[in-house]
């Protein structure tokens, strides 16, 4: 059974900084690109950032560029987002999600972790 | 970027309805176009991906389609599980983009 738990969100102050993490389980996690997508509160989803499965290649939403990273760490099946120079517009539950099999779609969901900037 | 333009924002209808969400991309796009479901408080699930291919598991009363420019989602008939917020979501080009969202409540 696929699963995806997200961890590391929390109250951050405007300009601070948070890693989230996204543990896998039930799949090769090596062979499947991942993404962050967030979503703000009573607001629709958004496509955050992107990572190919062997890490090579990343992609990232204007909002975020140069201030997000994504990476893997494929030996321990766990995806990172770091995020610095948070604004309180970045407050948002963080989804992780899983590339579907043939198709860029996303197939699993974690359950999301809460990320807060605010004085 | 292409933007998603979901329609309506929401709607209200009865248990056994048909309904239909239509989103429509503000650039051609050839494929690449998929559904989810959200519920209040839980992560979106996919329905329909690639336009027209049911996901395992999901009844049978959901369907895509694409029709010129615009794509649809329809439930044949509405059952009280599926009140919830339907994103359209297209993975043709990066930055991805997902429809504002419909919100299909119970009349």
């Amino acid at each position: 059974e696929v699963q995806l738990l997200e961890s590391g969100g929390g109250l951050v102050q405007p300009g601070g900084s948070l890693r989230l993490s996204c543990a896998a389980s039930g799949f090769t996690f090596s062979s499947f690109a991942m993404t962050w997508v967030r979503q703000a509160p009573g607001k629709g989803l958004e496509w955050v950032s992107t990572i190919t499965g062997g890490g090579g290649s990343t992609f990232y939403a204007d909002s975020v560029e140069g201030r997000f990273t994504i990476s893997r760490d494929n030996s321990k099946s766990t995806l990172y987002l770091e995020m610095s120079s948070l604004r309180a517009e970045d407050t948002a539950v963080y989804y992780c999600a899983k590339r579907g099999e043939r198709e860029p779609f996303f197939d699993y969901w974690g359950q999301g972790t809460l990320v807060t900037v605010s004085t | 970027d292409i933007q998603m333009t979901q329609s309506p924002s929401s709607l209200s209808a009865s248990v056994g309805d048909r309904v239909t969400i239509t989103c429509r991309p503000s650039q051609n796009i050839i494929r690449g176009l998929h559904w989810y479901q959200q519920k209040a408080g839980k992560a979106p699930k996919v329905l329909i991906y690639a336009t027209s291919t049911l996901q395992s598991g999901v009844p049978a009363r959901f369907s895509g389609s694409r029709s010129g420019t615009d794509f649809t989602l329809t439930i044949s008939s509405l059952q009280p599980e599926d009140f919830a917020t339907y994103y359209c979501h297209q993975s043709y080009s990066i930055p991805w983009t997902f429809g504002q969202g419909t919100k299909v409540e119970i009349k």
